[in-house]
């Protein structure tokens, strides 16, 4: 069973604070990361596939970074607005062997924007 | 291109019922998944497949079956219905070199 880890579990911030959380996942045979943004009562929508050491992607406000070799990515939003409210949801998936296409989800950091 | 598409949008069933919740995808994905969100908890992983006649197991397929004879198609089957089955369930697919998408949910409450 891999273990995908996100930290923190919710945070609460106000308008205009940038702010960032964490994703940890196993750095051996690593295929390639997730980040969702799931809004209440809606279905999980994709913001990034991350695959290379390195890598950084942007989307508007918000960022993402990737560590292979030691496990983790770090998602950022750049002066939060009420709207960016909802959960940030990584995703690890499985490289190989029978569980091939499996995708473990972490728990996701639940993020408030206080106008 | 329609995407993934759930129906119903909303069950309510009584407990020993049985029901089957629909999914399709026309975006010719080979893996697709069945997920349940529960309260206050992420997504668990029920049953998924990684292509036309291949099922496997996730981590909650207890109460559950699916099946998977063509590409477009993955239905969840529940035989008899209990009130821990009550959840928001999403079924997802996936091209290996892309992200997940996730159809729009079935609320489903079993009384």
């Amino acid at each position: 069973i891999l273990n995908v880890e996100q930290s923190p579990q919710s945070l609460h911030v106000q308008e205009g604070d940038s702010t960032n959380f964490t994703c940890s996942f196993p750095s051996s045979n690593f295929y390639a990361l997730h980040w969702y943004r799931w809004e209440t009562a809606k279905s999980p929508e994709a913001l990034f596939v991350m695959t290379l050491n390195g890598d950084e992607k942007k989307k508007g406000r918000i960022s993402a970074t990737l560590n292979t070799k030691e496990g983790y990515s770090y998602l950022y939003i750049k002066g939060s607005q009420p709207e960016d409210s909802a959960t940030y949801l990584c995703a690890f998936p499985n490289a190989g062997g029978t569980s091939y296409g499996k995708l473990t989800f972490g728990q996701g950091t639940i993020l408030t924007v206080h106008p | 291109n329609a995407g993934v598409t759930q129906t119903p949008k909303f069950r309510i069933l009584k407990i020993g019922q049985s029901m089957t919740l629909q999914c399709a995808q026309d975006m010719n994905h080979n893996y697709m998944y069945w997920y349940r969100q529960d309260p206050g908890m992420g997504l668990k992983l029920i049953y998924y497949s990684v292509g036309a006649g291949i099922t496997d197991k996730g981590e909650v397929p207890n109460g559950y079956n699916v099946s998977r004879s063509t590409t477009e198609d993955f239905p969840l089957r529940l035989e008899l219905a209990a009130p821990s089955q009550t959840s928001v369930y999403f079924c997802a697919s996936w091209s290996s070199t892309d992200t997940q998408y996730f159809g729009p949910g079935t609320r489903l409450t079993v009384l």
